[in-house]
């Protein structure tokens, strides 16, 4: 089945420094999505993608869609520390028809950010 | 703002034990969705829902799992006879259109603890 694999793992960085995180799959998605979980809460989305090559922007993060639908990366600039938390790429499954089904989520890269 | 609350925040039982976990989606949503993370772990898919019945499960919904939507307003995930593996957070999810399945809300989840 389809599987996101996601990098780097865990991430400890400064404030004030940039930070970049990807995630690959082996099949094409339509759709990628970015979330962040913070400590004891439910993912939220931070950027949706939804044409390949596209790149998009919500405050200091970036985020693109792979130009050959099996990639994303998402950057953040200028880290400050609410930014800490696990950042999660997931993607609508792609049903027999086309149709768009349940999300399939990446395993996370856990952000520290140094004070 | 609206939410997908989610009750117990926290549910601690006794293996062996049924227990119940229950969602409130958004009013208007009508596709509703149950995840879970093990510690540590990424997001699982388990069920999804619509128009009263189940539309997709993975292969974790074994026979223990079942969802009901009893009323307008909750939907809830029964799980019959817990194991310790089923500790993990559970999330619920919804969202409005058929074609929103990369906006899905997701609750704060419920953490269980199976001992």
């Amino acid at each position: 089945g389809q599987q996101l694999n996601q990098s780097p793992q865990s991430m400890f960085i400064q404030e004030g420094e940039d930070v970049s995180m990807n995630c690959t799959s082996s099949s094409i998605f339509n759709t990628w999505l970015w979330y962040k979980q913070d400590p004891g809460e439910g993912p939220v989305l931070l950027i949706a993608l939804y044409k390949a090559g596209e790149l998009t922007s919500n405050g200091r993060l970036t985020a693109q869609f792979g130009i050959t639908r099996k990639d994303s990366f998402l950057n953040i600039s200028a880290s400050i520390p609410s930014d800490v938390g696990i950042y999660f790429c997931a993607g609508p499954v792609i049903n027999y028809g086309g149709s768009q089904g349940n999300l399939i989520f990446g395993k996370g890269t856990k952000l520290s950010v140094k004070p | 703002e609206p939410e997908v609350t989610q009750t117990p925040s926290h549910q601690v039982t006794q293996m062996g034990q049924e227990v119940i976990l229950r969602c409130v989606p958004i009013s208007n949503h009508l596709y509703f969705y149950w995840y879970r993370q093990i510690l540590g772990q990424k997001v699982e898919f388990l069920v999804s829902f619509y128009n009263n019945e189940i539309s997709e499960k993975s292969e974790i919904f074994d026979d223990q799992f079942s969802v009901e939507r009893p009323d307008g307003s909750n939907f809830t995930l029964k799980i019959r006879s817990t194991k310790l593996e089923d500790s993990a957070m559970y999330f619920c999810a919804s969202h409005r259109l058929a074609g929103d399945t990369d906006t899905q809300y997701f609750g704060p989840g419920t953490r269980l603890t199976v001992l």
